[in-house]
């Protein structure tokens, strides 16, 4: 298994442009979710979803649109990039199940907006 | 609103001392905390967690404690090493299925 992989690993945008994260999982989790992380703030979860067809918003979801269509693809769209989106984002999945907790992070992707 | 609390943000201490960060919750329906490591560039690992019908838990150097009725819960890690060194983030699921991350400890190890 691959386990959670995301693409690109880094990317440069300039201010209003729109790209697509990637996020792919092979465990065949339910669940699937996107954070960022910035400096001294932590994890900080952007939107989730708990199955095909099923998302719902995080902590600060403003910016971001996410669609479900199958179980394996998770992708984040910026529709219009801003410098506030600096920061590395990690894609998660877990298997949705009382016992089976393990959220596993991909690697990361690296973006900077200018 | 849902909110995690960590503490401390940085953490030195001496090889072979031991290190404990604290976190504190906000939301009573919380019921599984993980904890994760991070290492330079690197994505964040589970190294241990609890759930909430359990007070404490332990594996080898690491041991994490829940204390239900103050809402708050706690990393121990024993005999620190050099590789201990990274920084460590707490959670809590909350009832809604969202996984809400503390902001972060950053633990150094000297030798």
């Amino acid at each position: 298994n691959a386990g959670v992989t995301q693409t690109p690993k880094f990317q440069v945008l300039k201010t209003g442009q729109s790209m697509t994260l990637q996020c792919a999982q092979d465990m065949n989790h339910e669940y699937m979710s996107w954070y960022r992380q910035d400096p001294g703030m932590g994890l900080r979860l952007i939107h989730y979803s708990v199955g095909a067809g099923i998302t719902d918003q995080g902590e600060v979801p403003n910016g971001y649109n996410v669609s479900r269509s199958t179980t394996e693809d998770f992708p984040l769209r910026l529709l219009s990039a801003a410098p506030s989106q600096t920061s590395v984002y990690f894609c998660a999945s877990r298997v949705d199940r009382v016992t089976r907790d393990t959220q596993y992070f991909g690697p990361g992707t690296r973006l900077t907006v200018l | 609103g849902e909110n995690v609390e960590q503490h401390p943000s940085t953490l030195s201490v001496q090889e072979g001392d031991s290190a404990v960060i604290k976190c504190t919750y906000s939301d009573s329906a919380s019921n599984y905390f993980p904890w994760y490591k991070q290492e330079l560039g690197k994505r964040p690992q589970l190294i241990i967690d609890i759930r909430s019908n359990v007070g404490e838990k332990k594996d080898q150097r690491i041991a994490v404690t829940l204390n239900k009725t103050a809402k708050h819960f706690s990393l121990h890690i024993t005999e620190t090493q050099p590789e201990d060194s990274a920084v460590y983030f707490c959670a809590a699921r909350l009832n809604t299925d969202k996984l809400i991350f503390g902001t972060g400890t950053r633990l150094q190890v000297f030798p």
